[in-house]
């Protein structure tokens, strides 16, 4: 089982980049690293997927070493709106029993 | 496009009773999830559906819990003689098959008094 572990919280300002790690000892050859958004009253939101090396899109960039057994999410220039709890998800979609949430990580961005 | 749809978006109800929440899939997605999150926490995984497959229960914590979904689209979460520590948001998502991300929906936010 492809167990996460994040910091339960961080808190940033305005402006800084946040970097979150998530732990991954035991993450299988065929698993995906993905992270999720979620705000309060709503369901996660996709935030950004890789399998190795780096991945950047428009809101983040999340890099994953060569044994892959860690990933972090990195979000430059944080506002406001990026207050919110950050999930990091690994498995794939055929393997079911791999989809485990994590507690996530409570970012506070402070003006 | 037209993302997951849960129903009701708030449901309130006595101890006891029964209980089913709905979720509308994005069309084409074979793979159906279903999640318990309560106040502050993160998500429990309850059950996944994987096109005509048998559903992964794995994760309903108990027999009162039950979910079906009719012609690999619609899902209907029942829950049974309900109980106060039910109370929590439902939230359920779908994906394609073998791939993330998966989409979520808003959830069901269900109070047991």
């Amino acid at each position: 089982l492809a167990k996460t572990t994040q910091p339960i919280s961080m808190d940033s300002y305005e402006g800084q980049e946040v970097n979150i790690t998530c732990s991954h000892n035991n993450i299988a050859t065929n698993d995906y690293i993905t992270w999720y958004q979620q705000f309060p009253s709503q369901g996660p939101r996709f935030i950004i997927q890789g399998y190795k090396t780096k991945v950047t899109n428009e809101v983040a960039s999340l890099f994953i070493p060569a044994d892959r057994k860690s990933s972090t999410l990195s979000l430059p220039r944080v506002s406001l709106s990026d207050t919110a709890v950050y999930y990091c998800l690994v498995g794939v979609g055929y393997n079911n029993n791999d989809m485990r949430f994590g507690a996530g990580t409570r970012l506070t961005v402070k003006p | 496009g037209a993302g997951v749809s849960q129903s009701p978006s708030n449901k309130v109800t006595e101890k006891g009773k029964d209980v089913e929440l709905r979720c509308d899939p994005i069309s084409g997605h074979t793979a159906l999830y279903w999640y318990r999150q309560s106040l502050g926490q993160g998500l429990e995984f309850l059950i996944y559906f994987q096109g005509n497959s048998a559903p992964d229960k794995s994760g309903l914590p108990s027999d009162r819990f039950s979910a079906e979904r009719t012609g690999g689209s619609v899902s209907t979460l029942t829950i049974q003689r309900t109980q106060q520590e039910d109370s929590a948001v439902y939230l359920c998502a779908s994906s394609l098959v073998g791939e993330q991300p998966q989409h979520f929906g808003d959830g069901t936010r269900l109070s047991i008094l």
